[in-house]
């Protein structure tokens, strides 16, 4: 069974600039989560989706982030515009359903903004 | 408000010294999963372990084991005859069952690092 992907697995850009991730879940997954891991820190979340729909975005800084997933499957991630202290790991993680509590992680995107 | 405290931000050992990675968690609820992950140097998130409040029974598999204590609040992780591939960041988990999602909820992370 393929596990989560991410791309890219790195990016550098210059503040003020905008950024997209990309990730997709493990096939037949419903829920997606998406997590910043700021060095040093432990992953904390910015939002969790249930198939196309948002469960919780409340961690969210939505005045420069915004997530979608159209289909229920894939999802983007974005930036714009990026500051200095964004710049951290971005992890992806998949779980079958909403009640399961058992995420499975990709391997991240490091967004280095200089 | 849920916690996790993960006091020990790094531990040293030598090979086949035992170790344990504290864990103590802050919750109101009475459902709540408690988990283990282990993050080595390549950046994915291993998935150790996942406890729910309702069972105390500790926990081994092979060289792991867990010791989770409701009476103080505490999942700890004992890894027996550590290994130098057990070097890695492993961090301690919360989720309860009464919020709007699942999310985990981390502690900073302990990293271990073994010698050999």
């Amino acid at each position: 069974e393929a596990g989560v992907a991410q791309s890219p697995r790195y990016k550098i850009i210059e503040k003020r600039q905008s950024v997209a991730f990309w990730c997709n879940p493990i096939s037949g997954h419903a829920t997606l989560y998406w997590y910043q891991q700021i060095l040093g820190q432990g992953p904390k979340l910015l939002i969790q989706f249930q198939n196309n729909g948002v469960v919780d975005d409340s961690q969210l800084p939505k005045d420069r982030f915004s997530a979608e997933r159209l289909k229920g499957v894939d999802s983007t991630l974005k930036i714009q515009p990026a500051k200095l202290e964004d710049s951290a790991v971005y992890l992806c993680a998949s779980s079958p359903n909403w009640a399961s509590y058992e995420q499975y992680f990709g391997p991240g995107t490091r967004l280095t903004v200089t | 408000a849920q916690k996790v405290t993960q006091a020990q931000t790094e531990i040293s050992v030598v090979e086949k010294e035992d170790v344990t990675l504290d864990c103590v968690y802050e919750t109101r609820d009475t459902t709540y999963y408690l988990f283990w992950y282990k993050q080595p140097p390549s950046g994915e998130l291993v998935f150790l372990i996942r406890r729910n409040s309702f069972d105390e029974q500790n926990e081994i598999s092979g060289r792991y084991s867990w010791n989770f204590q409701k009476s103080t609040s505490s999942f700890n992780f004992t890894i027996t005859a550590s290994q130098v591939v057990d070097s890695a960041v492993y961090f301690c988990a919360l989720s309860e069952s009464n919020q709007a999602g699942t999310a985990l909820i981390f502690g900073k992370g302990t990293t271990l690092s073994v010698s050999s």
